[in-house]
């Protein structure tokens, strides 16, 4: 397809892991992006992964990378209410082109 | 501190009228980008800058207008040509050289505008 897909919803329990899954588009891409979403509020770039990379870790973050697949996923460890937000992945085009995100609940 | 801003956060708008969304930044970024957000729909580009004086389309155009005198300034208009222009609007920016060093978009906390 043309578009980034995503699941719109997910919904985890605190101190569970939290994953996003993300398919894109462009198997050319070379960077690829993770941003956050609170309500009312601009994005948030939360981390990036470059297209020869199979994966990064960032504190509570992990970034995996299936270039074969164009599968992008965000897991998220010890997931906090904090946590609660809308995610967007993103890849590198003439303008970044965003999924239509994620809404992660964390229920206490 | 360096970052973006847009205002009004708040704009409300009768029908038939022209308006203006602010977008100012002083993160000495050379391209700025105006995207849509609507409920369910991710972000859609309108309008992107690369330089000075000079600007493209996205894949929402129609409706919408936008300039770019000044590097740190990239402001949109919305026109009465705009069908259904409810919506939050984001302005981001960001090197142009988007290499190791630079990498993603800075974001203004965005202007939700109200057709009454």
């Amino acid at each position: 397809g043309e578009d980034v897909e995503q699941s719109l919803f997910l919904s985890v329990r605190e101190g569970d892991s939290s994953v996003i899954n993300c398919t894109y588009t462009d198997s050319s891409s070379t960077y690829l992006y993770w941003y956050k979403q609170e309500p009312g509020a601009g994005l948030q770039l939360l981390t990036y992964i470059f297209s020869n990379m199979d994966m990064k870790q960032d504190q509570r973050l992990t970034v995996l990378l299936n270039k074969k697949d164009k599968h992008l996923s965000l897991r998220i460890a010890d997931t906090q209410t904090g946590d609660s937000a809308i995610y967007f992945c993103a890849e590198a085009g003439t303008a970044l082109i965003f999924g239509k995100g994620t809404t992660l609940s964390v229920s206490s | 501190d360096g970052g973006i801003t847009q205002s009004p956060k708040y704009l409300f708008r009768k029908e038939g009228q022209n308006v203006t969304l602010s977008c100012e930044q002083n993160l000495n970024h050379d391209a700025m980008y105006w995207y849509r957000q609507d409920p369910g729909q991710g972000l859609r580009l309108i309008y992107y800058s690369q330089i000075v004086n000079d600007f493209q389309k996205g894949d929402i155009a129609e409706g919408y207008s936008v300039s770019r005198e000044k590097k740190e300034s990239f402001p949109l208009t919305v026109t009465s040509a705009q069908k259904n222009p409810t919506a939050f609007y984001l302005c981001a920016s960001s090197p142009r050289d988007r290499g190791p060093r630079n990498y993603g978009y800075t974001f203004g906390s965005g202007t939700r505008l109200t057709v009454v």
